[in-house]
């Protein structure tokens, strides 16, 4: 069956700029996670849906950082403004609820320059 | 944040067991302890998860000790495609904020 889908899986961009980041879960999955990953490190929690709304987001790392689900299946994670610190892999992952393992897909690498 | 302790990195002969160490000695009665694997340019993939019982599945074993401490993951038949990065997580029923850490980087060599 159809895994978690993320586009695009490569975007690079200019410093300052605005980008969005789509992740497509597992149909029927309610739970939806953001996760971000450096070069070297494992994977860092950013948020966390519950259907359509953030239960946790408290991994943003500050608020040029936002993610919505507005119809509690395909989520856009976007950043404004963006730095080159913000260069990254991000993953997102879906669960059938949050008890259950998480399915992630293979992210989507961002690139400021 | 970080709950466990894993060797940076382990090689093993293909066909042979994989045994990869987790301590994670200050886990808490309700927290289970979850393996994921990451294969290069990947997104990380679950393994397997216990709590107290040893478990199997079709991918591996997870030996976890009588006293919680500590726990290893078990590739009973490497291959090739089992070298990864593999990540033992300790977290609590129904969290929702994985700690990755930085893993066991597993080479297995032909």
């Amino acid at each position: 069956g159809a895994g978690v889908s993320q586009t695009p899986s490569n975007k690079v961009t200019e410093k300052g700029k605005y980008v969005e980041l789509r992740c497509d879960p597992i149909s029927g999955h309610t739970a939806l996670y953001w996760y971000r990953q450096s070069l070297g490190q494992g994977p860092e929690f950013l948020i966390y849906f519950q259907g359509t709304g953030a239960a946790d987001d408290s991994g943003l790392p500050n608020d040029r950082f936002f993610a919505v689900r507005p119809e509690g299946s395909v989520s856009t994670l976007k950043i404004q403004r963006t730095e080159r610190g913000d260069s990254a892999v991000y993953l997102c992952a879906s669960s059938l609820n949050r008890a259950s393992p998480l399915h992630f897909g293979n992210g989507t690498r961002l690139t400021v320059t | 944040d970080a709950k466990t302790t894993q060797p940076t990195s382990m090689d093993c002969a293909e066909g042979r067991a994989a045994n990869l160490p987790c301590n994670h000695s200050t886990i808490s009665g309700n927290e289970y302890v979850y393996w994921y694997r990451q294969i290069h340019s990947q997104g990380p993939q679950y393994i397997i998860h216990g709590l107290k019982n040893n478990e199997t599945n079709e991918m591996a074993s997870l030996i976890i000790t009588e006293d919680r401490k500590s726990s290893t993951l078990i590739l009973p038949h490497a291959t090739l495609r089992d070298t990864a990065v593999y990540y033992c997580i300790v977290i609590g029923t129904g969290a929702n904020n994985l700690f990755f850490g930085t893993g066991t980087r597993l080479t297995v060599i032909p």
